[in-house]
C-alpha cells in the first residue's frame, strides 16, 4: 500500500524567514506530485505538480519554489515567508493521467507566519 | 478558463434529511468531475469522479451525475448522517491538463 508523509506537521515562523516543507511518497514508483495551499476554511489552490525526478512545473506565483530531488520526494520552500503564506500545505500523488487520476493527499503542514 | 462554482458556503441539515450541494464548471474542453470531502483538521479525500454524461456514480451512500448539457454535478444524498458534516469540494480537471481547479467549498453541517 501506498503511503504519503509530509514534514514538519505544523510550524510558526517569523515573516522574511526561510522555508522548507517536505513530502514523501512510500510504495509508489514515479508518482505524479502535486503541492496545494489551503487558507483556513478556504479552498485548495494547486501550486506545483510534477511527473519526473528533477521536473517541476509552477500553476500560480506565490514567491514559492519547488523540487523534487528523488523520485519519492518533493519539496517546496521559500527564502523570505510573507505572512500571505500562513496557511495549510498539502501535498498529494496520482498514479498517472494527468490531474483526471484521482490524486490521494498527505495529512498536510499547517504554517503560521507572524 | 476553467472554472467550478459551488454556490452553497454553508448547509445546516438534521441527520435523516436529503442534501443536495450544487457544483457547475465553465471549460472548453471534455470535463473530469470530482467531489471531495475533508473532515475537520484532516486531509481532503475523494467522494466520487465521473467523466461520462448523464450517468449516476455512486459512493457511500452519495451520489451524482454529470451533466455536460448544464455543466453540472450536484452532490446528493438521500439521508445525511451526523458523520457526514465536513467541508465538500467540487473540482475540474480537463483531458491533457495537469491542474486540478477546485471551488470555493460547501461546509456541512448535520444536526441531531
Amino acid at each position: 500500500a501506498q503511503t504519503i508523509h509530509q514534514w514538519p506537521v505544523a510550524e510558526i515562523k517569523a515573516v522574511g524567514s526561510p522555508l522548507s516543507l517536505g513530502c514523501t511518497i512510500k510504495g509508489k514508483s514515479s508518482p505524479n506530485l502535486y503541492w496545494y495551499w489551503q487558507a483556513t476554511g478556504g479552498t485548495l489552490q494547486q501550486l506545483f505538480y510534477s511527473i519526473t525526478v528533477g521536473q517541476v512545473e509552477s500553476v500560480v506565483q506565490l514567491n514559492l519554489s519547488a523540487s523534487r530531488p528523488k523520485d519519492d520526494q518533493f519539496i517546496l520552500s521559500t527564502e523570505k515567508l510573507l505572512l500571505s503564506h500562513s496557511g495549510f500545505y498539502l501535498c498529494a500523488w496520482s498514479r498517472t493521467g494527468g490531474a483526471r487520476d484521482t490524486q490521494y493527499f498527505g495529512p498536510g503542514t499547517r504554517l503560521l507566519v507572524l | 478558463g476553467d472554472s467550478v462554482t459551488q454556490t452553497e458556503g454553508l448547509v445546516t441539515l438534521t441527520k435523516g434529511l436529503p442534501v443536495m450541494l450544487n457544483c457547475t464548471y465553465q471549460t472548453t474542453y471534455s470535463p473530469f468531475l470530482f467531489w471531495y470531502v475533508q473532515h475537520l483538521n484532516e486531509a481532503p479525500k475523494l467522494l466520487l469522479k465521473s467523466s461520462t454524461d448523464n450517468k449516476r456514480t455512486e459512493h457511500q451512500g452519495f451520489y451524482a451525475t454529470l451533466h455536460k448539457s448544464s455543466s453540472s454535478f450536484h452532490l446528493q444524498k438521500s439521508s445525511v448522517q451526523l458523520s457526514d458534516s465536513a467541508l465538500y469540494f467540487c473540482a475540474l480537471s480537463d483531458l491533457g491538463s495537469w491542474q486540478l481547479i477546485f471551488g470555493s467549498g460547501t461546509q456541512l453541517t448535520v444536526m441531531p
